[in-house]
């Protein structure tokens, strides 16, 4: 099974700054990562699919990057409602296995 | 529109069964393979299994092997995962998820406890 270990756990930001979030993977899953966010009571929604691409109707304020063992996701501006939890998901290898996740708080 | 509606969950004893459904809608359901995930309260996502659009295939996670069964109904638009031995470990909302996992339904919640 791959492992993905998110990092940070927790990352505090005021409005405005720019976010980076990091996802490492056991072994290599190509470009076949996705993220994505969670807001409490609600199920997740998908930003970022095979690593960089955006998915239908997310802001291009995210950005996903990497490949092999190594991603990230980056939001450029953050705003008010960016802040969530973020979860990385390899759909490389059976099991598809999501991440820990990183909790984006307010500063 | 497009949407997956969960229902089926409760509170069971362990040891007992439970079976989840998932209604679909607004898309071509025997088009797409589908998912099961499960979220712990406080906890991450949990992969939980998948099934072919058409199912010929699936897969499990390593917690759940030989005691959960994905299937579906196409001429219902259903998925279905039926729980068996559950334990407290298995606590938790589940949600059904389109292939690409870019559509969720909002989840429905299963607890074991005596």
């Amino acid at each position: 099974e791959i492992v993905l270990t998110q990092s940070p756990a927790t990352l505090s930001l005021s409005p405005g700054e720019r976010a980076t979030l990091s996802c490492r993977a056991s072994q290599s899953v190509s470009s076949y990562l996705a993220w994505y966010q969670q807001k409490p009571g609600q199920a997740p929604r998908l930003l970022i699919n095979d690593a960089s691409n955006r998915a239908t109707g997310i802001p291009a304020r995210f950005s996903g990057s990497g490949s092999g063992t190594d991603f990230t996701l980056t939001i450029s501006s953050l705003e008010p409602e960016d802040f969530a939890v973020y979860y990385c998901q390899q759909r490389s290898n059976w099991p598809n296995t999501f991440g820990q996740g990183t909790k984006l708080e307010i500063k | 529109q497009v949407q997956l509606v969960e229902s089926g969950g409760g509170v069971v004893q362990p040891g007992r069964s439970l079976r989840l459904s998932c209604a679909a809608s607004g898309f071509t359901f025997s088009s797409y393979g589908m998912h099961w995930v499960r979220q712990a309260p406080g906890k991450g996502l949990e992969w939980v299994a998948v099934i072919w659009y058409d199912g010929s295939n699936n897969y499990y996670a390593d917690s759940v092997k030989g005691r959960f069964t994905i299937s579906r109904d196409n001429s219902k638009n259903t998925l279905y995962l039926q729980m068996t031995s559950l334990r407290a470990e298995d606590t938790a909302v589940y949600y059904c998820a389109r292939w690409a996992f870019d559509i969720w339904g909002q989840g429905t919640m299963v607890t074991v406890s005596s």
